[in-house]
């Protein structure tokens, strides 16, 4: 069966704090993302990595950095986070273009 | 304004009743793709329908294409009320890598 995972459901972190998000998959993706979720503003993406080392900017990507040294593992990072940032963030996977999505459970992060 | 639209927003419906969802787009596309998103959850691929089909099942779903008019249906039959969820579309615009998704829509089926 497949699986994404994701390193927390909940957090909460203090503004100017640095925050990880790590997501694993353990199907072999080449492409990974992370998104954030707002009530109104439906999925939003923020970075994408189409290999091991690569990545490429999203819709988002102010105020976030990715790191990707394997291929199961893809962490979003939080350099300083802000009140802004509070959000559900949901990583996904796929095999390649055109294939279906594989989404994590998802975080819910708050910032105070 | 996103590339994928669902309508209605939001969708109550009895159980044993048929729910449809519909999702607009606004460029070519390679296919498009139905989830479904549980609350305070991550999201569950359905169904992908490639722009070459017209129609599509598994199970209780249907989903329909049609490229010409640039939207897509998602047909829910005989529904439970364990089909409560946001349903939302993802199309794969040609040339680019990323799906965009529409804000969904959420359906409630009562008991």
């Amino acid at each position: 069966d497949v699986k994404v995972t994701q390193s927390s459901r909940y957090l909460v972190k203090r503004t100017g704090e640095k925050v990880f998000l790590e997501c694993v998959q353990d199907m072999d993706h080449e492409n990974m993302f992370w998104y954030r979720q707002d009530p109104g503003l439906g999925l939003r993406l923020i970075y994408f990595s189409y290999d091991v080392k690569m990545k490429e900017k999203g819709d988002i990507p102010e105020g976030y950095s990715v790191s990707r040294e394997k291929k199961e593992r893809f962490s979003l990072i939080l350099e300083s986070a802000s009140t802004n940032q509070t959000s559900m963030y949901l990583c996904a996977s796929r095999a390649g273009p055109r294939y279906e999505q594989y989404f994590g459970p998802g975080t819910r992060l708050t910032v105070t | 304004s996103q590339q994928g639209e669902e309508d209605p927003q939001a969708l109550s419906i009895q159980e044993g009743e048929n729910a449809t969802m519909n999702c607009s787009y606004k460029t070519s596309i390679n296919n498009l793709q139905w989830y479904r998103q549980n609350s305070g959850r991550g999201l569950v691929h359905l169904i992908l329908i490639r722009s070459n089909e017209r129609e599509k099942h598994s199970g209780r779903l249907r989903v329909t294409l049609d490229t010409s008019k640039k939207s897509s249906s998602l047909l829910i039959t005989a529904s439970r009320a364990a089909d409560t969820a946001s349903y939302f579309c993802a199309t794969d615009a040609m040339g680019t890598y990323k799906y965009i998704f529409g804000t969904g829509t959420r359906l409630k089926v009562l008991a």
